[in-house]
């Protein structure tokens, strides 16, 4: 069955250092995969979006890498601050259907200033 | 631009009542609006799919009598959930997008607590 993974346990990292966070998948063919952000009682906002042809996409402090022979995403925020505490949900649209992305759980962020 | 609201932001009902809750993109017509649902530290399970002025399509296993759609415009989408049980409390999200663009735009949610 398809899967898509994402570590359940809370990432705790110290302010200014490189979060990374991982996604995996399997059973998949994406077309492309989409990184959001949600904030706790609030809909998730999209942040980043990536092509399977596409092996790094960067967005200021952002950086998703996708590794489609892996069959994995890495997240990374550069120089983290307090306020990119949040859980980070990874999403992947299947290749040559419909375009509705499938979520993973995600994975909560905590950085101590 | 492309702002997606959510009324109510919350709601406690009691068992056996219906809620409708309203999905309204601010700023641009939605092609499609989604109605998704979350439980705590779980991740979003869409219910059904909506295109304005036709029936919405359910996921597998989400009674569409039960949870009812409007797609009355290209603004506006309606969850309505009949005769509420306490297994129905749950985070329900809307989400739209433009002409299928590769991006969906969340609304701010819907807490709904059944007692």
């Amino acid at each position: 069955s398809q899967k898509i993974e994402q570590n359940s346990e809370a990432l705790n990292i110290q302010e200014g250092k490189t979060a990374t966070l991982t996604c995996n998948y399997t059973n998949y063919s994406p077309a492309y995969l989409q990184w959001y952000r949600q904030d706790p009682g609030r809909g998730p906002v999209f942040l980043l979006l990536i092509r399977e042809n596409e092996k790094e996409k960067r967005k200021e402090r952002l950086k998703v890498t996708f590794d489609t022979t892996l069959k994995q995403s890495l997240f990374h925020i550069t120089a983290s601050q307090p306020a990119d505490s949040a859980t980070y949900l990874c999403a992947l649209v299947a290749a040559g259907g419909s375009y509705i992305p499938t979520f993973g759980r995600g994975t909560s962020l905590i950085v101590h200033p | 631009g492309a702002v997606v609201s959510q009324h109510p932001s919350w709601v406690i009902c009691k068992s056996g009542t219906s809620v409708k809750i309203e999905c309204r993109s601010l700023d641009f017509q939605a092609t499609t609006m989604f109605w998704y649902r979350q439980f705590p530290k779980q991740s979003l399970m869409l219910m059904a799919t909506s295109n304005e002025g036709s029936k919405a399509t359910y996921e597998q296993g989400v009674e569409k009598d039960k949870f009812l759609i409007n797609h009355a415009s290209l603004t506006l989408s309606t969850l309505t959930v009949t005769s509420a049980h306490p297994e129905d409390s749950s985070f329900y999200i809307c989400s739209a997008d433009r002409d299928r663009a590769y991006e969906q735009y969340f609304g701010p949610g819907t807490r709904l607590t059944v007692t």
